[in-house]
């Protein structure tokens, strides 16, 4: 079974621009969740999508924005870069969606990430 | 703020010996779940513990958890060379709205000299 796959592994950006970052679930998982991890802040949830729908957003600014496409594959936009948007992106995948009383008990499987870097 | 912090932060050891690794968080838990990062690449699942158990093994891992004092630690024995990455536990707090997210502790770094 393939497993979760990030794309592109590494970016480099300018300040003000704007990033899209993918991933691929494992195949007949339905829930993305997006991470991003700083050596300051450590992993920060950004948000988790389940059929095509946004269930949890962490606390980041509107600028991070994601959508999940039919096929469950993911992707997340970063509008407007800035410097500390510098981190490596995880995504995870998991066959049950995080949200909801007595969820988050299955595994989540990681991708290997993007590092962004923004110059 | 993080939920889960794991202690110590940086933990270096010999070959052989074993590796204790902590983890606390501030709110009540459905469960609790250790993962290792090597260095810059995705988190490995390694164990799952629920609030109704208190001890878990898998391998050469132990978890045990204490919902009483809000705690749970990773038991690594044997250490090898392999096991040098990063460790982290994550929980499901209640997010606002009465959802619940998972969050990660900072981590420990674990060095295991061969």
């Amino acid at each position: 079974k393939a497993g979760v796959t990030q794309t592109p592994r590494y970016l480099i950006k300018t300040r003000g621009q704007q990033v899209t970052l993918s991933c691929s679930p494992i195949s007949g998982h339905r829930s993305v969740s997006w991470y991003q991890q700083t050596p300051g802040q450590g992993l920060q949830f950004l948000f988790e999508y389940f059929s095509e729908t946004q269930r949890n957003k962490g606390n980041f600014p509107g600028r991070f924005s994601g959508r999940q496409f039919s096929n469950s594959r993911s992707e997340m936009n970063v509008s407007t870069l800035e410097l500390g948007d510098s981190a490596l992106y995880l995504c995870a995948s998991s066959s049950a969606r995080t949200g909801g009383r007595g969820s988050w008990v299955q595994e989540a499987f990681f991708g290997q990430g993007t590092r962004l870097t923004v110059v | 703020s993080q939920q889960g912090e794991e202690d110590p932060q940086a933990l270096s050891i010999q070959e052989g010996e074993n590796a204790t690794m902590n983890c606390s968080y501030k709110t009540s838990i459905n469960n609790l779940q250790w993962y290792r990062q090597n260095s810059g690449r995705g988190l490995v699942h390694l164990i799952l513990i629920r609030s109704n158990e208190r001890e878990k093994h898998s391998g050469r891992l132990r978890v045990t958890l204490d919902t009483s004092k809000k705690s749970s630690s990773l038991l690594i024995t044997a250490s090898r060379a392999a096991d040098t990455a990063s460790y982290f536990c994550a929980t499901d707090a209640i997010a606002s709205g009465g959802s619940y997210i998972p969050t990660f502790g900072r981590g420990t770094s674990l060095i295991v000299h061969p």
